[in-house]
């Protein structure tokens, strides 16, 4: 089974912290993906890896960046967090190629206070 | 972009029940998602179609690529079944576009 795993749960920060999301892979997947989900917006894409060391911007990406060094770890950075931050946040990734489901991970729920 | 409307936003249903869930989309895809969230957050893939019909136990996925829609089913509907079903869809690359999603809930 594919796994998929976020370093937390629930977190809580103070504005104007850095804040590291990390997740990661147990199937070799080549793609990789980082989503915010909120109430009456669904899921929006921020940042996109298909590769190691490649990414490219999503629907929101104003306020994040993300880093993949290594092929089975995505990680999502806030560089100075705002309350319009909070939100659940979600990794998936996908093996490569075009055409195939995602495998999500459990979430992160952040408050930024 | 592709807009993706998902139709009822909220449905209650009775054990047993035959249940139908929409989605629409406006511009042509190559493949589409019908995902599952249980309450925590947590979603699960239940169907990749680009064509026609898939069944997976008591789901039940279909497309009409012509009229740019899709409908999930499920048969005998059990309170496990209780969660917010997503609609994605997908054009010529990886990425997906969603549907915000409609609540199920399934009373005994």
């Amino acid at each position: 089974d594919v796994k998929v795993t976020q370093s937390s749960r629930y977190l809580v920060k103070r504005t104007g912290e850095k804040v590291f999301l990390e997740c990661v892979q147990d199937m070799d997947h080549e793609n990789m993906f980082w989503y915010r989900q909120d109430p009456g917006l669904g899921l929006r894409l921020i940042y996109f890896s298909y590769d190691v060391k490649m990414k490219e911007k999503g629907d929101i990406p104003e306020g994040y960046s993300v880093s993949r060094e290594k092929k089975e770890r995505f990680s999502l950075i806030l560089e100075s967090a705002s309350t319009n931050q909070t939100s659940m946040y979600l990794c998936a990734s996908s093996p490569g190629g075009t055409y195939y489901e995602q495998y999500f991970g459990p979430g992160t729920r952040l408050t930024v206070t | 972009k592709n807009e993706v409307e998902q139709s009822p936003q909220n449905l209650t249903a009775q054990e047993g029940e035959f249940i139908t869930i929409n989605c629409s989309y406006s511009v042509g895809i190559s493949a589409l998602h019908w995902l599952q969230q249980h309450p925590g957050g947590g979603i699960v893939s239940l169907f990749m179609l680009s064509s026609g019909k898939k069944k997976h136990g008591r789901l039940i996925a279909t497309i009409n690529i012509q009229e740019k829609h899709s409908s999930l089913h499920i048969t005998a509907s059990h309170p496990r079944d209780s969660a917010v079903y997503i609609c994605a869809v997908q054009g010529g690359s990886e990425k997906l576009v969603f549907g915000k999603g409609t609540k199920l809930t399934v009373n005994p």
